[in-house]
């Protein structure tokens, strides 16, 4: 499968303990993008991020969330702390160039208890 | 602000019948994408448009670009159950400031009714 995978597809975590979501880009992609999608509400851009970079983070909440794309292995995103309004559907996106078309995974359900 | 404005929210009709869905925007963008997302999946690009006033179509999927970039539409024509989902238009504005990711309208909710 050459497609976007996200890992887990669904996470459960009580209030206080920490969430990490995975995202393995397309083959031939550097350029991963975050996104989250709350109940009724469209998906909101978080974090841009190429190889050992973060590019723009604009979309971050500015405390607990943190992502990373190290030279091996997937992004990371990672949120410290988690609270009930956490709970969301996280998707990457994976582009092979800042202008070019992104492609997306299935999203990880969060959910806190 | 929703810098995108997808319309209409949501639309049910009969197979057969031709519908129109609109994505408009205050906002010029470099380029717009729409995709096609299913319960408990990611959205599904359909189709990138880049130049103004450019029409792409995708078998009886018609999508265009406004000539200002500002706006887009999706025409289906002959609709079929299979064309049941979730349609979403997303704008790239780029040059960074939160403008590489995508700006994404709240969706239409399409069902096509045998």
């Amino acid at each position: 499968n050459a497609g976007v995978m996200q890992n887990p597809r669904h996470l459960v975590r009580r209030r206080g303990q920490e969430a990490r979501l995975r995202c393995s880009p397309m083959k031939g992609h550097s350029h991963v993008y975050w996104y989250r999608q709350l109940p009724e509400e469209g998906l909101k851009f978080m974090v841009y991020l190429q190889k050992e970079n973060i590019i723009d983070e604009s979309g971050m909440p500015k405390e607990r969330f943190s992502a990373e794309f190290p030279k091996e292995g997937p992004s990371i995103l990672r949120i410290q702390q988690v609270v009930r309004g956490d709970s969301a559907a996280y998707f990457c996106a994976s582009s092979g160039g800042a202008s070019q078309p992104q492609h997306f995974g299935d999203g990880t359900r969060l959910s806190i208890l | 602000t929703q810098l995108l404005e997808q319309s209409p929210q949501f639309l049910s009709i009969q197979e057969g019948e031709n519908l129109t869905v609109y994505c408009n925007s205050s906002s010029v963008f470099s380029s717009l994408q729409w995709y096609r997302q299913e319960p408990g999946e990611g959205p599904v690009l359909l189709v990138t448009v880049v130049t103004g006033g450019e029409v792409k179509k995708l078998k009886r999927l018609t999508f265009q670009f406004g000539d200002a970039r500002k706006d887009s539409s999706l025409h289906i024509t002959a609709a079929q159950p299979g064309d049941t989902g979730l349609y979403l238009c997303a704008g790239l504005r780029g040059g960074g400031g939160g403008a590489d990711g995508l700006t994404f309208g709240k969706g239409t909710h399409l069902i096509i009714q045998p």
